[in-house]
């Protein structure tokens, strides 16, 4: 059974903060990705990366970056926290052969105040 | 115009009813087609692909229109447990390797 879990299923952090949000998954997968989810505008990808120290952005990276030093674990950090960025984040892996399900983490609601 | 576009709801219906929800794409070079379950405050879960020629899964059946480019998805015999927000999610491969979700709609199933 694939799990993908996610460091914290909420955060609270003030304006100006650094945020990690970390994500870890289980199957050996390839690829992994980061999105947010916003009420009215499902999934948006923010970055994704098909292998260890690779990372390309996705839709919205503007105010993200990501880190990925091992095949299991995929961070998205938050250079400088803003409350445009309060939302849910959503980790995903999935197999590189595959290009069919993503599994996805329980996801982190992040509020910045 | 969004890329994947779906009515966002909410549907409100009896146990028991038949609901079907529909999906439009834009991109035609679409490659690979699926829906996808979310309950609330949970994360989305594959509920099942889409094929071309049409596939069921118990009370669920899943079309594909390629020509019309949508998908759609009915649902027999709703049960409560069926209330939650259904993904639309499309992959292509032009100029890359992409996957789109759309907003999702959502379903009330009430006694």
């Amino acid at each position: 059974d694939v799990k993908v879990t996610q460091s914290s299923r909420y955060l609270v952090k003030r304006t100006g903060e650094k945020v990690f949000l970390e994500c870890v998954q289980d199957m050996d997968h390839e690829n992994m990705f980061w999105y947010r989810q916003d009420p009215g505008l499902g999934l948006r990808l923010i970055y994704f990366s098909y292998d260890v120290k690779m990372k390309e952005k996705g839709d919205i990276p503007e105010g993200y970056s990501v880190s990925r030093e091992k095949k299991e674990r995929f961070s998205l950090i938050l250079e400088s926290a803003s409350t445009n960025q309060t939302s849910m984040y959503l980790c995903a892996s999935r197999s590189g052969t595959s290009p069919s399900e993503q599994y996805f983490g329980p996801g982190t609601r992040l509020t910045v105040t | 115009r969004k890329e994947v576009e779906q009515d966002p709801g909410p549907f409100n219906v009896p146990e028991g009813a038949t609901v079907a929800f529909n999906c439009t794409y834009s991109n035609s070079a679409s490659q690979s087609f699926f829906w996808y379950r979310q309950d609330c405050r949970k994360e989305p879960k594959l509920l099942m692909s889409v094929y071309s020629s049409g596939n069921e899964d118990g009370r669920f059946t899943a079309q594909l229109n390629r020509a019309s480019q949508y998908i759609s998805l009915l649902i027999r015999d709703s049960k409560l447990s069926d209330s939650a927000t259904y993904l639309c999610v499309v992959n292509t491969n032009t100029g890359g390797f992409k996957t789109i979700f759309g907003a999702g709609t959502r379903l009330f199933v009430k006694a």
